[in-house]
């Protein structure tokens, strides 16, 4: 059973700078695991933001930023807006299946 | 516009089968794969099933031999089948759409909800 783990919450201050990760348990992220990155408020869908490490949605704002960082998944969030407080969720590919993360609360505070 | 409408969601009793839909439109359906993906209420997310758009269909451990996935093609609808129900499985079912060149999803439906309760 693959487990995919994210920090349970992160609080960070308006206009600061976060970084979300997301680690395997079968070792280190690649990007053959096509990292996702999704953003969830409370009542509502989840909204993708990044697909396959670092590629952006056209909807996608240009502060949150995908990448890999010392063998995981990473999702920077640069000058952090009030509204930016949400849940995110990382997804990672398994060779046909997918697994996502725990989810990390971010605070804005 | 990419819209995708979930329906088939409800009440159930334990050991019930439901059969849950996705209507889509606004995009090329049979040029897509497409995921169903579910949410216990103030839980994390869970990937259950994909069917790609070459006809390759994936299933999570959790639910492989009671869920089936399929699509309707000429009709831009997919399906998830879901048997022999449980309380583990009352959860919200959103309907997904796969990235069309890289790994990924990119378009969410609101969800159905599931009720599995005697």
């Amino acid at each position: 059973q693959t487990v995919v783990t994210q920090e349970p919450s992160l609080t960070v201050s308006p206009g600061g700078t976060v970084t979300l990760t997301c680690a395997s348990s079968t070792g280190a992220v690649t990007s053959g695991n096509y990292p996702n990155w999704f953003q969830q408020k409370p009542g509502h869908a989840p909204r993708a933001l990044v697909y396959s490490t670092s590629n952006k949605h056209s909807w996608t704002p240009a502060r949150f930023s995908g990448s890999l960082l010392g063998g995981k998944a990473a999702l920077t969030l640069s000058g952090v807006l009030p509204e930016d407080e949400a849940e995110y969720y990382c997804l990672l590919h398994y060779g046909g299946a997918w697994v996502f993360g725990g989810g990390t609360k971010l605070t804005v505070l | 516009e990419v819209q995708l409408v979930e329906s088939g969601g409800g009440w159930v009793q334990p050991g019930e089968s439901l059969r849950l839909s996705c209507a889509a439109s606004g995009f090329t359906f049979s040029d897509y794969g497409m995921h169903w993906v579910r949410q216990v209420t103030g839980k994390g997310l869970e990937w259950v099933s994909d069917f790609t758009a070459a006809g390759h269909i994936h299933y999570s451990g959790s639910v492989r031999g009671r869920f089936t996935i399929s699509r309707e093609d000429a009709k831009n609808v997919l399906y998830l089948q879901i048997n022999s129900l449980t309380a583990g499985d009352t959860a919200v079912y959103y309907c997904v759409r796969g990235t069309k060149a890289v790994a990924g999803v990119d378009y969410w439906g609101q969800g159905t909800l599931v009720t599995v309760s005697s």
